[in-house]
């Protein structure tokens, strides 16, 4: 059972447009969302993070809201660059730090 | 500041041996997660220790894998009597505690021939 599921596994872009990237989680107790990408052979590297009292975190390019009440978070980068084709995760916290991923979105920001 | 540092990064094992992976966290980080990613999967909660504590094991299956974090020296994750199965990334994090400020290693790509 997914508690967190990111339901497209690709995404193709032009460079300079929004990448928007979605995840859903099931877990009400969730208190914490962050977002990681990953190159290939690499380990993730966190991106942003938004509290589960917000509802907008924003960081330069990236910004991630949060819906509560539909339990969906995005990732929103502006604009996208080429740099940024990698694998993005979503991930959801519970208190001792244990994040629950989901399975990733290849993102692919064509020149 | 160096940052999580596994090793080895890549590790070849035959059917029934043991594999030993290290995780040395960053520095001022008491916290360790151990993680595996699959292929074509999203990274799988395994295991969650502090010093010479084992906090949640969750995630572990119940034979064959064990983790430590001694008083002295990197967090070990430590599989006996591999299967192909086996095979995967394996990544650790640490963190001051919680899940902020968390940090992923490089991870330890193993593969059981």
């Amino acid at each position: 059972d997914q508690q967190v599921k990111q339901n497209s596994p690709s995404l193709s872009v032009q460079e300079g447009r929004i990448s928007i990237l979605n995840c859903d989680y099931t877990n009400s107790m969730f208190d914490y969302f962050l977002w990681y990408k990953k190159y290939p052979a690499e380990g993730p590297t966190f991106l942003i993070s938004i509290s589960s009292i917000k509802d907008k975190n924003e960081d330069g390019r990236f910004t991630v809201f949060l819906n509560k009440s539909a339990k969906h978070l995005s990732l929103h980068i502006v604009p996208s660059q080429p740099g940024d084709s990698a694998v993005y995760f979503c991930a959801a916290a519970l208190s001792q730090g244990n994040l629950i991923f989901g399975k990733g979105t290849k993102l692919s920001v064509k020149p | 500041n160096a940052g999580v540092m596994q090793n080895p990064r890549h590790l070849v094992r035959r059917r029934g041996q043991e594999a030993r992976l290290r995780c040395s966290p960053m520095k001022g980080h008491s916290h360790v997660y151990w993680y595996r990613q699959l292929p074509e999967e999203g990274l799988k909660f395994m295991v969650y220790l502090q010093k010479e504590n084992i906090i949640d094991e969750s995630g572990m299956p119940k034979e064959r894998f064990s983790a430590e974090f001694p008083k002295e020296g990197p967090s070990i994750l430590r599989i006996q009597q591999v299967v192909r199965g086996d095979s995967a990334a394996y990544f650790c994090a640490s963190s001051p505690g919680g899940a902020y400020g968390y940090t992923f290693g490089s991870g330890t790509r193993l593969t059981v021939v």
